[in-house]
């Protein structure tokens, strides 16, 4: 157990829809990351959030947004889902807002699986 | 062409084997290297770190790191069939711009039978 923590595991949804996922960092992570792992394209980095504030972002589509809460807990929010979408979706944390040392390397929660129909 | 090229095997070996897994990468910029595993259905878990060119071990695990031939690999000795899962390389240039992005590999799917 990585310490972080996903939620939903799983979700299945039309196209065209909206949902959250829910993701809270290892206890005394400052930064949350955001991964999406399809068959074709690997794990892609998305994007990152250190203390509140967006740090680093990746190649996530303009339909999809994240912020990061005062508890430092994160939400990732996909809109207008396309079929596409459907892919595994993890959130990891780390302790530093940049990795550099094994201390502030990140670690991955389970993942929510999402399947757009 | 991909920053970071992993062949995705798959590579199925007997148990007890020597096993050695490759990364190639094309962005010098490059000083951090990882390998994750990865069971099916399951997030990423660290196996190894390391910081620029050279070798590292942790109990079966080798980590080498070519900066000068942008090559990584990781070597299980003595595989188990408990070692069954995808592996797959990670980098990061930390202090340049991409601040926490680590570059994945593809993965490769390893399987040790009996």
């Amino acid at each position: 157990d990585s310490g972080v923590t996903q939620t939903p595991k799983h979700l299945i949804t039309a196209t065209g829809q909206r949902v959250t996922l829910r993701c809270s960092p290892r206890s005394g992570d400052l930064s949350v990351y955001w991964y999406q792992q399809s068959l074709d394209q690997g794990l892609q980095f998305l994007i990152q959030y250190y203390n509140g504030e967006e740090r680093a972002k990746g190649n996530i589509l303009e339909r999809f947004s994240a912020q990061q809460f005062p508890d430092l807990h994160s939400e990732l929010n996909l809109s207008s889902l396309e079929l596409g979408d459907s892919a595994l979706y993890f959130c990891a944390s780390s302790v530093g807002p940049e990795l550099g040392t094994k201390r502030n390397t990140i670690y991955f929660g389970e993942g929510s699986w999402l399947t757009v129909v | 062409q991909k920053e970071v090229e992993q062949d995705p095997g798959p590579l199925s070996v007997p148990e007890g084997a020597i096993v050695s897994l490759n990364c190639t990468y094309s962005n010098s910029a490059f000083q951090y290297f990882m390998w994750y595993r990865q069971y099916s259905r399951k997030g990423p878990e660290l196996l190894m770190y390391t910081y620029s060119s050279g070798n590292k071990e942790d109990g079966r695990f080798t980590a080498q790191v070519d900066k000068s031939s942008k090559y990584i690999s990781l070597f299980i000795r003595d595989s188990q069939p408990s070692d069954s899962a995808t592996y797959l390389c990670a980098m990061s240039d930390a202090g340049g711009t991409s601040y926490g992005k680590l570059t994945f590999g593809q993965g490769t799917i390893l399987t040790v039978h009996p």
